[in-house]
């Protein structure tokens, strides 16, 4: 079974300064990837998706990914952070069912990210 | 609507009653999920629906959850004899068509069972 693995807990770092958030998955077939945020009371919002094509994926909200197959990776960036991307993040692998030809997603247990200015 | 909606966005209940979540998808979107989130931790899926069809309900944890989605829009979850353990937020999603990898999530139901 696939499963994703979210390394840091809570991450806390000041304006403006750069932020990775780590993301490793378990899959030994072709994977979907994906990265969501979570404001506080509010559901999921799409951050990016890696499908296939070119590994550095870039987002909403000044966000990017690089998915690196040989270290099973997908780990999330921003240059410059704001207050306002204070939120929970979740990194998801889409678990394809084949029988019945839909996607299922597994997330990560997530990372709070606390922007303090 | 413009996106995933769900109702009540909270709900408490007392031990072993039963209760409904109510989750309306995008118009036109085929495919729904249901996932539980659980305090602290990331979504777990429940159950899975293709237009009225539930084809996936590997994850309801026990025979007290039930999911249906009879005219394949507005999706219901009803938990019967709820207990302390099924408190979480109950996240709907919903996609376009069955192979479209991405899904648009509702604000989710916090239920809370005293």
């Amino acid at each position: 079974a696939q499963s994703v693995t979210q390394l840091d807990s809570q991450v806390p770092v000041f304006e403006e300064a750069p932020v990775e958030l780590r993301c490793n998955y378990s899959s030994s077939v072709s994977v979907y990837l994906f990265w969501y945020v979570q404001y506080p009371n509010q559901g999921l919002q799409l951050l990016l998706k890696y499908l296939s094509g070119s590994t550095l994926v870039k987002g909403i909200n000044g966000f990017e990914a690089e998915f690196n197959k040989s270290q099973t990776s997908f780990h999330l960036r921003k240059p410059s952070v704001h207050i306002s991307d204070t939120a929970e993040y979740f990194c998801a692998v889409s678990d394809m069912i084949l029988s019945g030809g839909y996607n299922k997603l597994i997330f990560g247990a997530g990372t709070r990210l606390a922007v303090h200015p | 609507g413009a996106g995933v909606s769900q109702s009540p966005r909270y709900k408490v209940a007392k031990r072993g009653q039963d209760v409904a979540l109510r989750c309306d998808p995008i118009s036109g979107h085929v495919s729904l999920f249901w996932y539980q989130q659980a305090l602290g931790q990331g979504p777990e899926f429940l159950t899975y629906f293709q237009n009225e069809a539930q084809l996936d309900k590997s994850g309801l944890p026990s025979d007290r959850f039930f999911a249906e989605r009879p005219e394949g829009s507005v999706s219901t979850l009803k938990i019967q004899r709820t207990q302390q353990e099924d408190s979480a937020v109950y996240l709907c999603a919903s996609s376009l068509a069955p192979g479209y990898n991405e899904q648009f999530f509702g604000p989710g139901t916090r239920l809370t069972v005293l």
